[in-house]
């Protein structure tokens, strides 16, 4: 069946560190959705990409999609303390029917 | 199997009205999800049921909003005195087991409900 994976697991940065999350999937994707889960809360959607190669930026976060769409990442430049928390990655197959979450890295950042 | 199916596919109503949406999920999953999903934009955790445990309603927006799984199967969501806002597609997911770890589980998701509120 369809897997995502995700690396790093776990992330420690100094503040104003830039950070990087990497998610691979077994199949093409349709899409790819990211998303940030602070600690004790539940997942809150960033963004979704759908073009091969796409590249979308918010701010100091900036999202790509691998051309053969089985792969992403996110950038974050210069990190703050708002920043911590769990980032997962969401692939959703070809048949639009199966949202398959990475395992998610877990980012800390030290004042 | 049969996927996990969700009625009615659509729904219109007019605002004030209370509506009840269905899911079936797939035999056998323990843990259901219910998201929102408005045009254009990513998943909207609303609420997650696992096994017999207390589910977790973190995500459902206001107290308008109420959910029910009976049986360890079948779920309802419920939404009260509706408004314009609440317009968006109502989306239903299993998971086999959705454990600690529920958000890593493949969900399998329905068609959705697509809710108008007039």
């Amino acid at each position: 069946g369809q897997q995502v994976m995700q690396i790093p697991q776990y992330q420690h940065v100094q503040e104003g560190e830039d950070f990087t999350t990497y998610c691979n999937s077994s199949t093409t994707l349709s899409n790819i959705q990211w998303y940030k889960q602070r600690p004790g809360g539940h997942p809150v959607f960033l963004i979704q990409l759908v073009k091969s190669g796409e590249v979308k930026k918010q701010k100091r976060l900036t999202f790509q999609f691998g051309e053969a769409k089985k792969n992403s990442s996110l950038h974050i430049t210069a990190t703050q303390t708002t920043d911590v928390g769990t980032y997962f990655c969401a692939g959703t197959s070809t048949a639009g029917n199966m949202l398959t979450f990475g395992g998610g890295t877990r980012l800390m950042v030290k004042p | 199997g049969a996927g996990v199916s969700q009625s009615p596919s659509n729904k219109v109503t007019e605002k004030g009205k209370d509506v009840e949406l269905r899911c079936d999920p797939i035999s056998g999953h323990t843990a259901l999800y219910w998201y929102r999903q408005s045009l254009g934009q990513g998943l909207e955790f609303l609420i997650y049921f696992q096994g017999n445990s207390a589910p977790d309603k973190s995500g459902l927006p206001s107290d308008r909003f109420s959910a029910e799984r009976t049986g360890g199967s079948v779920s309802t969501l419920t939404i009260q005195r509706t408004q314009q806002e609440d317009s968006a597609v109502y989306l239903c997911a299993s998971s086999l087991f959705g454990s600690g770890t529920r958000f890593q589980e493949t969900q399998y998701f329905g068609p959705g409900t697509r809710l108008l509120v007039l």
